[in-house]
């Protein structure tokens, strides 16, 4: 079965400038998740998703960053325009059904964005 | 709301050794405890967890201690081997049985050989 998968595993671009990244959750989770990771640091939810709403979005920036998940499947977060303090790893997670708690988050391989 | 506080940030121990990793947590009503490990280029993996109804759960080399009265939770490998270096991760849900973890800064643990 193949895990959450995200694109692109890396992006490099010039501040000011608009950067997008993708998500693809495991086939039959309900719940989707953003995640910012700073190095040296633990994930940071930024946004989660019950299907296509989005429950829990209070730690995303709202000013510069979007997320969307159409169809309660893929999601797409964006940045426009991108700063120099966005560079990190960003991290997309699914699970089966976030209500319950204690399902286990599955992680993807995350996308490393460097704002120069 | 919640606050997790992970020690030490790094840990060296040599190969066959134990290695020991303490969290702590600041909100009583967290009753589910993750215990994740992220390898270079990887996102982070589950290897354990542990919900608040029982204090010790373990599988293989790894073992998780729950003390909910002082509310700290602590990872233990044993006989560790190389293939264990790596980032570990504790984190905690607010509220509850939450499907919002906050995590732990991380330790890297190192495995000499």
């Amino acid at each position: 079965e193949a895990g959450v998968v995200q694109s692109p595993r890396y992006k490099i671009i010039e501040k000011k400038q608009p950067v997008a990244f993708w998500c693809n959750p495991i086939s039959g989770h309900n719940t989707l998740y953003w995640y910012l990771q700073n190095l040296g640091q633990g994930p940071e939810l930024l946004i989660r998703y019950e299907n296509e709403e989005a429950v829990d979005d209070s730690q995303l920036p709202k000013d510069r960053f979007s997320a969307e998940r159409l169809k309660g499947v893929d999601s797409t977060l964006k940045i426009q325009p991108a700063e120099l303090g966005d560079s990190a790893v960003y991290l997309c997670a699914s699970s089966l059904d976030g209500r319950n708690g204690d399902n286990e988050q599955f992680f993807g391989p995350g996308t490393r964005l460097t704002v120069l | 709301g919640e606050n997790v506080e992970q020690h030490p940030s790094t840990l060296s121990v040599q190969e066959g050794d134990s290695a020991v990793i303490k969290c702590t947590y600041s909100d009583s009503a967290s009753n589910y405890f993750p215990w994740y490990k992220q390898e270079l280029g990887k996102g982070p993996q589950l290897i354990i967890d542990i919900r608040s109804n029982v204090g010790e759960k373990k599988d293989q080399r790894i073992a998780v201690t729950l003390n909910k009265t002082a509310k700290h939770f602590s990872l233990h490998i044993t006989e560790t081997q190389p293939e264990d270096s790596a980032v570990y991760f504790c984190a905690a849900p607010p509220n509850g049985y939450g499907n919002k973890l906050v995590f732990g800064a991380g330790t890297i643990l190192r495995v000499k050989s």
